[in-house]
């Protein structure tokens, strides 16, 4: 099990650019999350997928981001005209769980992307 | 709207010295409580999942405690190694899987 991986590591942009993060995750799991995480803050949601139907997203998640999970396989999270303020760690995480099941839904997360936009 | 909050937001603590985390949280229906260890620059880490108030597990020096109102993590006699943010993260029964965090408890073990 090799865990979740996301590449890159870290991105430095200029305001105005776009950039595009890549998560792949456990091999066997299902859900697919994305987060973001600012200094000091715990993780944020922004978007979900089970297989390759995306099924949730944030408020926090404006027009300019898009992400996609072809084939339910690995995840892109795309940020168009990036901004100062999307300055964050972008994390992915992923689960396995039965369609329907009460039972909690254990996530686990990779190492994150470090944005910094200048 | 769920809601989590952790206290103490940092704490120090000598090698040996024995303590508690505490994590409150607001939910309608809990699916289940997370807690994740992170380290700097890195992803949470994962480390317990509860759901039954009265329910405890341990690992290694950890042991995490929940009741209907709050989540404890204790740490028994810390080691350096053991110096971390610890988050906690409430999963609602409604709706999606996803996780509400806490903003952190960031422990300091020093030798």
């Amino acid at each position: 099990d090799t865990g979740v991986s996301q590449d890159p590591r870290h991105k430095i942009t200029k305001r105005g650019q776009n950039v595009t993060f890549r998560c792949d995750p456990i091999s066997e799991h299902n859900r697919l999350y994305w987060y973001r995480q600012t200094l000091g803050q715990g993780p944020e949601f922004l978007t979900y997928f089970q297989n390759e139907a995306q099924l949730e997203k944030s408020r926090l998640l404006s027009d300019r981001f898009s992400a996609e999970r072809p084939k339910g396989s690995f995840s892109t999270l795309e940020i168009q005209r990036t901004e100062q303020g999307d300055s964050a760690m972008y994390l992915c995480a992923s689960s396995y769980s039965d369609r329907g099941s009460g039972n909690p839904d254990t996530q686990y997360f990779g190492p994150g992307t470090r944005l910094t936009v200048l | 709207e769920d809601q989590v909050t952790q206290s103490p937001e940092a704490l120090r603590l000598q090698e040996g010295e024995s303590s508690s985390l505490n994590c409150s949280y607001t939910v309608s229906g809990l699916r289940g409580l997370f807690w994740y260890r992170q380290d700097p620059g890195k992803g949470p880490e994962f480390l317990f999942t509860l759901y039954s108030a009265g329910e405890e597990k341990e690992k290694e020096r950890l042991k995490a405690t929940l009741t209907k109102k709050e989540s404890f993590l204790h740490i028994t006699a810390p080691k350096p190694e053991d110096s971390a943010t610890y988050l906690c993260a409430v999963q609602a029964m409604r709706g999606y899987s996803t996780l509400t965090f806490g903003k952190g408890t960031m422990l300091l073990v020093s030798p």
